[in-house]
């Protein structure tokens, strides 16, 4: 079974929408860590957040926001009036206590931001 | 501060053929992880290093490929008698081990074709 499901394989916007993008994960472990990353097209994996399984704070950070909801296993990701400079695939990932060095990905949602 | 850094960025090899690429990790980090993206997926785990000591294997890591870190430093990872199935992007990572569920920061990638 997959531990990470990101459902939306491609977005479309137009510059200035925001957009959400969905991330459900699975675990049985109490401890494990969270985690965004965004791939240009250049291929590069860029970190943009890191989140815990005891913080469920939100999270805000210029555009972009995350929401971690444990009772639904969810932890989304927020771009507000998104940017062309947006466009790329965005990953989820887990890491979790048993083997905290092994992450396992999500298969990236496209965004495309059209100007 | 430079980042994880990878060699070849491509490379293209005929069926049979053994390929080696090399991974430098951020200076200070003792983790150095390797992982396979194909297209349109996640990256998959594949192997992990602190310092020299090799960790962690994947299932996904036959016997054809190895990996080793002789000084702790840089990495390298050889795939023997290459299959056109191994065509992949292979990404590297490093991270700086605490208590675990570090962020691991991924080098540009080395993209594989085999013909």
């Amino acid at each position: 079974a997959q531990k990470v499901t990101q459902a939306q394989t491609e977005i479309s916007v137009v510059e200035k929408e925001d957009v959400t993008l969905d991330c459900v994960y699975e675990t049985r472990d109490t401890t494990y860590y969270l985690f965004w990353y965004k791939q240009p097209p250049s291929g590069e994996l860029v970190f943009l957040i890191r989140r815990n399984s005891f913080d469920e704070q939100n999270e805000i950070s210029g555009r972009y926001s995350w929401n971690f909801q444990k009772s639904t296993s969810s932890f989304n990701f927020t771009i507000t009036a998104s940017q062309v400079v947006d466009s790329a695939v965005y990953f989820c990932a887990l890491s979790e206590e048993r083997s905290f060095n092994k992450f396992y990905f999500g298969s990236g949602t496209k965004l495309n931001v059209k100007p | 501060d430079t980042g994880v850094s990878q060699n070849p960025r491509h490379k293209i090899t005929k069926r049979g053929q053994n390929v080696t690429f090399r991974c430098d990790p951020i200076s200070e980090h003792n983790r150095l992880y390797w992982y396979r993206q194909t297209l349109g997926q996640g990256p998959e785990f594949l192997t992990y290093f602190q310092n020299e000591a090799q960790l962690e294997k994947s299932r996904l890591l036959s016997d054809r490929f190895s990996a080793e870190r002789p000084k702790g430093s840089f990495s390298t990872l050889e795939i023997q008698r290459t299959e056109q199935g191994d065509s992949a992007m292979y990404l590297c990572a490093s991270s700086d081990a605490l208590v675990g569920g570090e962020t691991q920061y991924f080098g540009p990638g080395t993209r594989l074709l085999v013909l």
